[in-house]
């Protein structure tokens, strides 16, 4: 199924512990990125990527690092959870030719940390 | 990126067109108007976007006015699956691969009432 695939759906964690968060696109995308959305607020951007082996910092990148080592997957890393970072992650890729608009976005990962 | 603000909420009725009003007094001549949505739980969505014509598409209008301070994205029959969060904003295009990611604020809330 071509799409934007993040898994886990769910998760909860305890103060301290490190988890990735998983995100795999199919459809060749060059540009990816992950946001994060907190209870009745817009989405923020974590980090992003412009193609494989390149990424940089978006406007909230403290406590998390990527990497893109292949064009389909974008890992987010959470190096020690806190409960600030309890939130709705979304990862969304687009074409460069496309990156105005033509975003596609995941599901979304619902993370508590506790 | 200019600053847009949007009412928090609207309700329309179901049938009804939907005018979901954006200001963004500050914008600049090569700034863009993009509407994203976002229904409850799921990832962002691309609507419509435009520069300074008005743009309709299967989904929607996009009215801006002559002065391009302000946008209206219609929605002509309203139906209760377009409950969403409806965000506007406005970006210059990224013409290169320094990233310029969407930035979303925080929206309006459009309730579609039967």
């Amino acid at each position: 199924n071509a799409g934007v695939t993040q898994t886990p759906k769910f998760q909860v964690l305890k103060t301290g512990q490190s988890m990735t968060l998983q995100c795999a696109q199919d459809m060749n995308h060059e540009y990816m990125s992950w946001y994060r959305q907190d209870p009745g607020m817009g989405l923020r951007l974590i980090h992003y990527s412009v193609g494989a082996g390149i990424t940089d910092q978006g406007e909230v990148p403290n406590g998390y690092n990527v990497s893109r080592s292949t064009t389909e997957d974008f890992p987010l890393r959470l190096l020690s959870a806190a409960p600030s970072q309890t939130s709705v992650y979304f990862c969304a890729s687009s074409y460069r030719r496309d990156r105005n608009y033509g975003y596609t976005f995941g599901s979304g990962t619902r993370l508590t940390v506790v | 990126d200019a600053k847009t603000t949007q009412p928090p909420s609207m309700d329309c009725a179901e049938g009804r067109a939907a005018n979901l009003p954006c200001n963004h007094s500050t914008i600049s001549g090569n700034e863009y108007v993009y509407w994203y949505r976002q229904i409850h739980s799921q990832g962002p969505q691309y609507i419509i976007h435009g520069l300074k014509n008005n743009e309709t598409n299967e989904m929607a209008s996009l009215i801006i006015t002559e002065d391009r301070k302000s946008s209206t994205l219609i929605l002509p029959h309203a139906t209760l699956r377009d409950t969403a969060v409806y965000y506007c904003i406005v970006r210059v295009p990224s013409m290169n691969n320094a990233g310029n990611m969407l930035t979303f604020g925080g929206g309006t809330r459009l309730m579609v009432k039967p």
